[in-house]
């Protein structure tokens, strides 16, 4: 089985841009969710996606959204990017959703520089 | 905040030694897992110990947990060169669907 794959690998965007981040979770997965990781802040969740609805949601501003798609795929969106949203995004996939004896699998990250 | 402090944040030693790292958690849990990172790479599971277990063992790997202490420690026996990375504690945060990290340990392991 393929992995979660996320692309693109690395990204430079300037302020007031945004960007849209890919992931194709493992063929059978339908929970896919987002985490953005700093050198200051660490890894914090971003949301989850199942069934192609947001199921949980981590304490980010609106400009963070995102979607699945009916394969399960997800993209995550930043609006009107600042110098603070660089970091390394990852995604995680897991069969289902709810069921917390399960670990994750994740993706090499995309990793945004915002200029 | 983050559910997992760890301990030592950053750790080097030879090839051959052992490494130990250790995790605190604030909340009750059903279960704790480690994961390994390599630089700027994703994240990949190590091993879950449950609530109800107090040693897991997989490999060169052992993991303890205590749950009256709230903490978990991680032992990497016979550490090769390619152990170098960091390595995270996390927990499921009760029903919310995430999953809270600890800050992390980085491991150097010199050839």
């Amino acid at each position: 089985k393929a992995g979660v794959t996320q692309t693109p690998r690395y990204l430079i965007k300037t302020r007031g841009q945004q960007v849209t981040l890919s992931c194709s979770p493992i063929s059978g997965h339908r929970s896919v969710s987002w985490y953005q990781q700093t050198p200051g802040q660490g890894l914090q969740f971003l949301f989850e996606y199942f069934s192609e609805t947001q199921r949980n949601k981590g304490n980010f501003p609106g400009r963070f959204s995102g979607r699945q798609f009916s394969n399960s795929r997800s993209e995550m969106n930043v609006s009107t990017l600042e110098l603070g949203d660089s970091a390394l995004y990852l995604c995680a996939s897991r069969p289902r959703q709810g069921a917390f004896s399960e670990k994750l699998f994740f993706g090499s990250g995309t990793q945004l520089s915002v200029l | 905040s983050q559910q997992g402090e760890e301990d030592p944040q950053a750790l080097s030693i030879q090839e051959g030694e052992n490494a130990t790292m250790n995790c605190s958690y604030k909340t009750s849990i059903n279960n704790l897992q480690w994961y390994r990172q390599n630089s700027g790479r994703g994240l990949v599971h190590l091993i879950l110990i449950r609530s109800n277990e107090r040693e897991k063992h997989s490999g060169r790997l052992r993991v303890t947990l205590d749950t009256s202490k709230k903490s978990s420690s991680l032992l990497i026996t016979a550490s090769r060169a390619a152990d170098t990375a960091s390595y995270f504690c996390a927990t499921w945060s009760g029903n919310t669907g995430k999953l809270i990290f600890g800050q992390g340990t980085t491991l150097q392991v010199k050839p």
